[in-house]
């Protein structure tokens, strides 16, 4: 069982809809981040939510980090095929100092 | 500009045989840390450097895996004997973790892809 886990694991959608994505644990970290995947690379870091209740916008990517601090969303609005991607959550619990762990990823497919 | 640089990029080997992996973080950077990555496992945390000093390598397996930074700028991976449930992609990421409780953002090479036959 992963500390971090990610739901769905895969979603495939048409250019335009909207989607969620859940980071979820019983744990708690003092921050969340996400990141976003493209095969051949390593993940590049999207945004870090650090506050419970925080929302951070990135265009047309909304990022939420619940109130308890145990989980987290990713809302994207009129998908784009260049979102297309495997989104991963990360952060490190609080009581395991620094120690950054990934969830299992959502792998987005954005069709034209 | 500033990115994590590793070599080899993709490397075969035969069963039995040592790899070494390299990582240059980024310079300033003092953190390091090594995943592996499979389509079953996703990313797996294998071992965790601060300040050169490793910090936890409790998901390696310690018979075969080795990690050690012999300077700020470079990470070393080394797995021996080489077996073929090693093939993966092997991330190394450099970020800054300035205070105890902050969780460093990481900043990934492209990795090394492995393929033990």
């Amino acid at each position: 069982t992963q500390l971090l886990e990610q739901s769905p694991q895969f979603l495939s959608i048409q250019e335009g809809e909207n989607l969620t994505v859940y980071c979820n644990s019983s744990s708690v970290f003092s921050s969340l981040q996400w990141y976003r995947q493209e095969p051949g690379e390593g993940p590049v870091l999207l945004v870090t939510v650090v506050t419970g209740g925080e929302v951070k916008k990135l265009k047309r990517l909304t990022f939420q980090f619940g109130d308890a601090r145990k989980d987290s969303s990713l809302h994207i609005t009129a998908a784009q095929p260049g979102d297309t991607g495997l989104y991963l959550c990360a952060g490190a619990p609080v009581r395991a100092g620094n120690m950054l762990t990934f969830g299992g990823g959502t792998r987005l497919m954005v069709k034209p | 500009d500033a990115r994590v640089t590793q070599t080899p990029r993709h490397k075969v080997t035969e069963m039995g045989q040592e790899v070494t992996m390299r990582c240059q973080p980024i310079l300033g950077h003092n953190t390091v840390f090594w995943y592996r990555q499979t389509m079953m496992q996703g990313l797996e945390l294998l071992a965790y450097f601060r300040n050169r000093a490793p910090l936890d390598d409790s998901g390696m397996p310690k018979d075969r895996f080795s990690a050690e930074m012999p300077d700020a700028t470079l990470a070393t991976l080394k797995i021996q004997p080489s077996e073929p449930r090693d093939s993966a992609v092997y991330f190394c990421a450099s970020g800054l973790g300035p205070k105890t409780g902050d969780t460093p953002e990481a900043f990934f090479g492209q990795g090394t892809r492995l393929t033990v036959v």
